[in-house]
């Protein structure tokens, strides 16, 4: 089964608030990582969040990291258009060199 | 500065043909390297990754397969391609080290894969 798991599809007004929402299942992984990949393109990456914190704010991405239920969401706050795009969750365990990343959630901005 | 070159960045093959994508990494020495699938629906699936030359560590057990000939060169193959083999193909390199420190992964621009 998956290691990462996220929901597939998020629809947003412009201007709201967008939550999206992973669940990971290997407790050793030491850093969470947010990509996005914008259509027809790679991932780049958005912001990580190093497991023994709780939040990482920078600018309108809020990270938060709930370690007891292995759950991680990103917020993005006051949501663009240019926000659409496919966010991934993503984790190496501390004791590994594979970067795996979860199925991605489509997110989609309407006016 | 670094740089990732994967081609080619469309390719239609008929089932059964040979595959072979490759993957160069500019500007770093001893990467870490690695091919996602990403088919439709279905996500990004961590295919192969490889620390060193010569070391490739498999995933998904599949008609494919990886190599690692120099450095900062990675190729991915197939003898003979299925029709399930179709999607998008993305190359990917992050600095060696692993979990113990964060590493950003940076993203070729990907192979849009057609097996008819």
């Amino acid at each position: 089964g998956e290691d990462v798991e996220q929901s597939l599809f998020l629809s947003v007004r412009e201007g709201d608030s967008s939550v999206i929402n992973c669940t990971y299942t290997d407790s050793s992984s030491t850093y969470l990582y947010w990509y996005k990949q914008e259509p027809g393109a790679g991932l780049q990456l958005l912001t990580y969040i190093f497991s023994n914190m709780d939040m990482k704010q920078d600018q309108r991405l809020t990270v938060l990291l709930n370690k007891k239920d292995k759950h991680l969401s990103l917020r993005i706050a006051d949501t663009q258009t240019g926000d659409s795009a496919i966010y991934f969750c993503a984790e190496t365990p501390s004791n590994d060199y594979k970067l795996s990343f979860g199925a991605g959630t489509t997110v989609t901005v309407r006016a | 500065s670094q740089t990732i070159h994967q081609w080619p960045a469309t390719l239609v093959q008929p089932v059964g043909s040979p595959l072979s994508l490759e993957c160069t990494v500019e500007g770093t020495s001893n990467p870490n390297l690695y091919w996602y699938r990403q088919a439709a629906g279905r996500g990004l699936q961590l295919l192969f990754y490889s620390v060193g030359i010569g070391q490739i560590s498999s995933e998904v057990p599949q008609n494919l397969s990886a190599s690692r000939p120099q450095d900062r060169q990675f190729i991915l193959s197939s003898k003979k391609l299925l029709l399930s083999d179709s999607g998008f193909y993305l190359c990917a390199w992050s600095e060696a080290g692993g979990g113990s420190r964060p590493t950003e992964a940076f993203f070729g621009q990907g192979t849009r894969l057609t097996v008819v």
